[in-house]
């Protein structure tokens, strides 16, 4: 069984700034990452796949990288609509584990 | 517009049964790979189990808790998903969700990949 784990669990940043999000793999996922953010109320939405590729809609400040067991989510200039729940979910050995989430907040 | 509206959920004891709906509208349910997920109040996902398209065979596959006690099926002249839940626990209390599933081919394998849509959710509470 492949662990997904995201690091930290609560990111602290103010409007504007960048945020960096970290996904580890226990073992080698390829590229076959994707990542997902959920608002309070909300489902969530693909953001990301292929460790890198935005999913329809999604704006260009969202962007994926990484491959094997570490991948990066960076949202470049973080906007009002930004602060959610972040989740990482393999898919390279299905079951389609999914990290623990980090919560992006307003700082 | 892809839309997927779950429905069912509710209030069930310890060891009771559920049954959940999904309708789908805005793409070709029949030829779809389907999912449920489930969030866990305060908790992360966790994928519950996921159905083929009849073409690629209609089989199912489930996470570890709940295999041998949640089976998913699925109506394609009703473009409907369902989650028959029996032998429910207080551990089962979550919303879930029904989602898409992405295929991609590895090596000349078609495998579940990511969760493209996504329902709004239904909240089921196991609780005596």
């Amino acid at each position: 069984e492949i662990v997904m784990t995201q690091s930290p669990a609560t990111l602290s940043v103010s409007p504007g700034e960048r945020a960096t999000l970290s996904c580890r793999a226990s073992q080698s996922v390829s590229s076959n990452l994707a990542w997902y953010q959920q608002k309070p109320g909300q489902a969530p939405r693909l953001l990301i796949y292929g460790a890198s590729t935005r999913a329809t809609g999604i704006p260009a400040r969202f962007s994926g990288s990484g491959s094997g067991t570490e991948f990066t989510l960076t949202i470049s200039s973080l906007q009002s609509e930004d602060f959610a729940v972040y989740y990482c979910q393999q898919y390279n050995n299905w079951h389609g584990a999914f990290g623990q989430g980090t919560k992006v907040e307003i700082k | 517009e892809v839309q997927l509206v779950e429905s069912g959920g509710g209030l069930v004891k310890p060891g009771g049964s559920l049954r959940l709906s999904c309708a789908a509208s805005g793409f070709t349910f029949s030829n779809a790979w389907m999912s449920w997920v489930r969030q866990a109040p305060g908790k992360g996902l966790e994928w519950v189990g996921r159905i083929k398209s009849k073409t690629d065979g209609g089989t199912t596959d489930y996470a570890a808790p709940v295999k041998g006690r949640f089976t998913i099926s699925r109506d394609d002249s009703k473009n409907t998903l369902y989650l028959q839940m029996n032998s429910l626990k207080t551990e089962d209390t979550a919303v879930y969700y029904c989602t898409t599933v992405k295929r991609i081919t590895i090596f000349g394998v078609v495998i579940p990949a990511y969760f493209d849509y996504w329902g709004q959710g239904t909240l089921v509470t196991v609780s005596s």
